[in-house]
């Protein structure tokens, strides 16, 4: 079964500090992975796709097949950064698709 | 705004009564997701459903149930409703029953009393 793991629950870094937000994935299909805010209890927004390789507000994820890992990376984080970051995997099969979200890693940015 | 709406915004409710939520996807998405949002188990995807049809099951109760209208809204139904019920509740489309990328709604807090 696929699973999603983000092993920190709280980030806490300063305004200017680079961050990394870790998620780390298990599926025996080919993964599609995602980034997936969400800013004070509001809706998800999607930040990042693996496929599409951007840059979204500075932010970036490389994935990683050999340690199955998608970080998020930031160099230099922002106060307005600051939210619930969701990493999550999607699996498509015949019988439907889904989001698999980890379990989420809240990033405080302090001044 | 993703174009995606959800109503009520919140609902606080009684133990075991009976409470629908409504989700209006994107126009031009045919495919519904809800995903049940809580303090402990996170964010939980629930149920699919394709051009009125269930295409996918999740975590979802057998207490709950949901349904996709001709106007491809849908109705999410959660009876003999528990103090664990108590949740964020989002609904996303997508265009297509497979495509990856999910438009989310603001949700709907449920407080159950």
């Amino acid at each position: 079964a696929q699973r999603v793991t983000q092993p920190e629950k709280l980030l806490s870094v300063f305004k200017g500090a680079p961050v990394e937000l870790k998620c780390n994935y298990s599926y025996s299909g080919s993964p599609e992975l995602f980034w997936y805010v969400q800013y004070s209890r509001q809706r998800l927004q999607l930040l990042l796709r693996h496929i599409s390789r951007e840059s979204i507000k500075g932010f970036t994820a490389d994935l990683n097949k050999g340690e199955t890992s998608f970080h998020l990376k930031k160099p230099f984080a922002q106060e307005e950064d600051s939210a619930m970051y969701y990493c999550a995997l999607f699996r498509f099969e015949t019988s439907g698709s889904r989001l698999t979200f980890g379990e989420g890693t809240q990033l405080t940015v302090n001044p | 705004d993703s174009g995606v709406t959800q109503t009520p915004k919140h609902l606080i409710t009684a133990t075991g009564q009976r409470v629908t939520l409504r989700c209006s996807p994107r126009s031009g998405d045919l495919s519904v997701y809800w995903y049940q949002q809580s303090l402990d188990q996170g964010l939980q995807f629930l149920i699919q459903y394709y051009n009125g049809e269930e295409r996918a099951k999740g975590n979802i109760l057998e207490r709950f149930s949901a349904q996709q209208f001709p106007d491809l809204h849908s109705e999410l139904n959660l009876s003999s409703l528990e103090l664990g019920d108590s949740a964020l509740y989002f609904c996303a489309s997508s265009v297509l029953a497979g495509n990856n990328e999910q438009f989310f709604g603001p949700g709907t807090r449920l407080t159950v009393l």
